[in-house]
């Protein structure tokens, strides 16, 4: 599972409320990914990470930010939740091969 | 836009038979070509990968096909198990992109014993 780690699993929100989803990883990667899932999509990149207070967008990044202040922590934070961000969030990091990316467990979001 | 397409949606095979999942990509600076696997209720684990300098990657029973002039890949998987019941997912990534994966949309793959 390369160590990572995300919490929480499982959320139900309501629609307005402020998210915040934590990635934790233990190998010191140096790049961390935010994705969602979501049927007839597949997987896309919100943002990204490649260290410390260093972030950048990906394809579907409206409504979300993150923060890294230390390597092993990535946050994905919905500011205000909508139904439309009801999905299955992937952390993932960039191995040591340049090229290899690795999925955390995810975390199912529920906005109602 | 989808960068990666992914073909079929579905697919079900008898225990033995080989199911091929096929994807294509328009964007040539593309040149990491991975598939991941995964099963319900847990994250995508990278099963094989390829790189545009080589036509054919074998793993265990798994074999990456790509044909780089028609920017098409597949992945083969020989003697299916129903063990190999997942969704499988092809990408394409760039260094020029930050290392960005664009996933294709997911095959669901289920092999009857």
């Amino acid at each position: 599972d390369a160590g990572i780690t995300q919490s929480p699993r499982h959320k139900v929100t309501e629609t307005g409320t402020p998210v915040t989803l934590r990635c934790h990883q233990t190998e010191n990667h140096r790049y961390m990914y935010w994705y969602r899932q979501d049927p007839g999509h597949g997987l896309r990149l919100i943002h990204y990470s490649y260290g410390v207070k260093d972030t950048d967008k990906g394809e579907v990044s409206d409504g979300y930010s993150v923060s890294r202040s230390k390597t092993e922590d990535f946050l994905l934070t919905l500011e205000s939740a909508t139904s439309s961000q009801t999905s299955v969030y992937f952390c993932a990091i960039r191995g040591t091969r340049a090229y290899e990316q690795y999925f955390g467990p995810g975390t199912r979001l529920t906005v109602t | 836009q989808q960068q990666v397409k992914q073909s079929p949606q579905s697919l079900i095979v008898q225990k033995g038979g080989i199911p091929i999942i096929n994807c294509a990509y328009e964007n040539t600076a593309f040149d990491y070509f991975p598939w991941y696997q995964q099963f319900p209720g847990k994250g995508p684990a990278l099963l094989i990968a390829i790189r545009p300098d080589v036509s054919e990657k074998k793993e265990g029973r798994f074999t990456i096909s790509f044909n780089k002039s028609a920017k098409q890949f597949s992945l083969h998987i020989m003697d299916s198990q129903p063990g190999d019941s997942a969704t499988y997912f092809c990408a394409a990534s760039s260094l020029n992109t930050g290392n960005q994966f664009y996933f294709g949309t997911g095959t669901s793959l289920t092999v009857i014993p």
